[in-house]
C-alpha cells in the first residue's frame, strides 16, 4: 500500500461541473502539497497547506487540509478544459517526498 | 535558468542491458530524488539523496543503483534491465524544508 491514497483515480466531467479530489493517509504530515502534471512534463506545484483545517484558494481551485493533518481535498468549481491533467498530492515525512496515487481529470468541452 | 535537466528523454533497451540516467540541477538544492511513474501508481520513490555523499532507498529500490556525484548531479543506473522497469523516470530536487519538489521533464524507458 502507498503512503498517500487518492480518489477517484479517474474523473471525466463536462465543462462547468464541480468536482472534488481526495488525498488520504494514516500518517500525520506537517504539510501536504498538490501538484498538477500535464502529458510529457514533470509535476508542477499548485499549493502547500500547512495548518490543520487550513483552506487555500487558487482562482477556481480550493484546497483544504484536514484537522488531523492526515488528509486533504482539492475542489474545482466550474471546471474548464484547461484543468485537464493529473493531480497529485505529496507529503514529506522525514527527508523524502512521497506522492499520492494520482487523479487523472478530463474536462470535456 | 535550466532547473532540473534529465537525459536522455527516450530510451529503448533490450532485457539484460545496462544504462545510466543522468540528472543535474542548478538550484543549489541539497536534496535530490529519483521516481518512477506507472499508470495508476502515481510517483514512486526509488532512491533519494539528502545531501552530497549520501543516498538512501525509497519505496522501490530493487534493480537500481544511484550515485550522487556532486551537489548538482544524481544519476540512476539499471545494471541489468528487465521489462518490469519499463516506465517513465523523473528526477527531482528540493530546497531545505521540503517546500517544493522541482522536476525534470522525465525519461521514457522501454525494456523489450
Amino acid at each position: 500500500t502507498q503512503l498517500l491514497e487518492q480518489s477517484p483515480q479517474f474523473l471525466s466531467i463536462q465543462e462547468g461541473e464541480n468536482l472534488t479530489v481526495y488525498c488520504n493517509s494514516s500518517s500525520v504530515f506537517s504539510s501536504l502539497q498538490w501538484y498538477r502534471q500535464e502529458p510529457g512534463e514533470g509535476p508542477v506545484l499548485l499549493v502547500t497547506v500547512v495548518t490543520g483545517g487550513e483552506v487555500k484558494k487558487l482562482k477556481r481551485l480550493t484546497f483544504q487540509f484536514g484537522d488531523a493533518r492526515k488528509d486533504s481535498s482539492l475542489h474545482i468549481t466550474a471546471a474548464q478544459p484547461g484543468d485537464t491533467g493529473l493531480y497529485l498530492c505529496a507529503g514529506a515525512p522525514g527527508n523524502q517526498f512521497y506522492f499520492g496515487t494520482g487523479t487523472s481529470l478530463t474536462v470535456i468541452p | 535558468n535550466a532547473g532540473v535537466t534529465q537525459t536522455p528523454k527516450f530510451q529503448v533497451l533490450k532485457t539484460g542491458q545496462s544504462m545510466t540516467l543522468q540528472c543535474a540541477q542548478d538550484m543549489n538544492h541539497n536534496s535530490m530524488y529519483w521516481y518512477r511513474q506507472d499508470p495508476g501508481m502515481g510517483l514512486r520513490l526509488i532512491y533519494y539523496s539528502a545531501s552530497e555523499g549520501t543516498t538512501d532507498k525509497g519505496e522501490v529500490p530493487n534493480g537500481y543503483n544511484v550515485s550522487r556525484l556532486n551537489k548538482r548531479e544524481f544519476s540512476l543506473r539499471l545494471e541489468s534491465a528487465a521489462p518490469s522497469q519499463t516506465s517513465v523516470y523523473f528526477c527531482a530536487s528540493s530546497p531545505p524544508g521540503f517546500t517544493e519538489a522541482f522536476f525534470g521533464q522525465g525519461t521514457r524507458l522501454t525494456v523489450v
